[in-house]
């Protein structure tokens, strides 16, 4: 629902940085979530960005353009157990979540 | 409080069968959402309460379904007759949230369900 879409999947080096895209329809929103879920377990909350700029914590940034529809979660020094999807969720109208299918992200050594 | 629990994690069940699955959640959390997701997808909403109240029920989810919380604090989820295409994981998350705010959920475990 929703239109929210984020690449099916991407490879990076271990020690490098990634950024993950995520678009959706600007209509009713109030706030974008990213989540990060280890295979077989629950998601678990990273970040939340309700105004446009940018929101750092530790090796995490997220960033919003609220105008474009648009969002970012940068990971830095990444290290191999990032290797996980990353789930961007969308809330809207102060009501329900609507997330993305989910990037899944291989960091090799 | 140790978070949002569920139970049972898993369960096999035979189609025709009916389950249900119990979610607790982060007690002062007002908001308690269901989700089903399958390999490969995002989470996809069910419904959701605010306190007992069941707000919001998705087109998507058939007459097979329903989920109740009695008295605002755990929630169970039935699905009647179940069929192979129920298999999934369940996902069961609590939030503050209020008019004009909101915090950011928190996901239980999940119960993993497969329907033979």
């Amino acid at each position: 629902g929703q239109n929210i879409d984020q690449p099916t999947e991407m490879t990076a080096t271990e020690g490098a940085i990634v950024q993950i895209n995520c678009t959706y329809q600007t209509s009713g929103f109030n706030g974008l979530f990213w989540y990060q879920q280890h295979a077989g377990e629950a998601p678990t909350f990273l970040s939340y960005n309700v105004l446009d700029g940018l929101e750092e914590k530790g090796r995490f940034s997220s960033f919003l353009s609220r105008s474009k529809g648009y969002s970012y979660l940068l990971l830095k020094e990444l290290q191999m157990k990032d290797s996980a999807s990353y789930l961007c969720a969308v809330y809207y109208n102060f009501n329900k979540f609507y997330f993305g299918s989910g990037t899944k992200l291989n960091v090799k050594p | 409080d140790t978070g949002v629990s569920q139970d049972p994690r898993h369960k096999i069940t035979k189609r025709g069968q009916n389950v249900t699955f119990r979610c607790d959640p982060i007690s002062e959390h007002n908001r308690l959402y269901w989700y089903r997701q399958t390999l490969g997808q995002g989470p996809e909403f069910l419904t959701y309460f605010q306190n007992e109240a069941q707000l919001e029920k998705s087109r998507l989810l058939s007459d097979r379904f329903s989920a109740e919380r009695p008295k605002g604090s755990f929630s169970t989820l039935e699905i009647q007759r179940t069929e192979q295409g129920d298999s999934a994981m369940y996902l069961c998350a609590s939030s503050l949230a209020g008019t004009g705010f909101v915090h950011e959920q928190y996901f239980g475990p999940g119960t993993r369900l497969t329907v033979t």
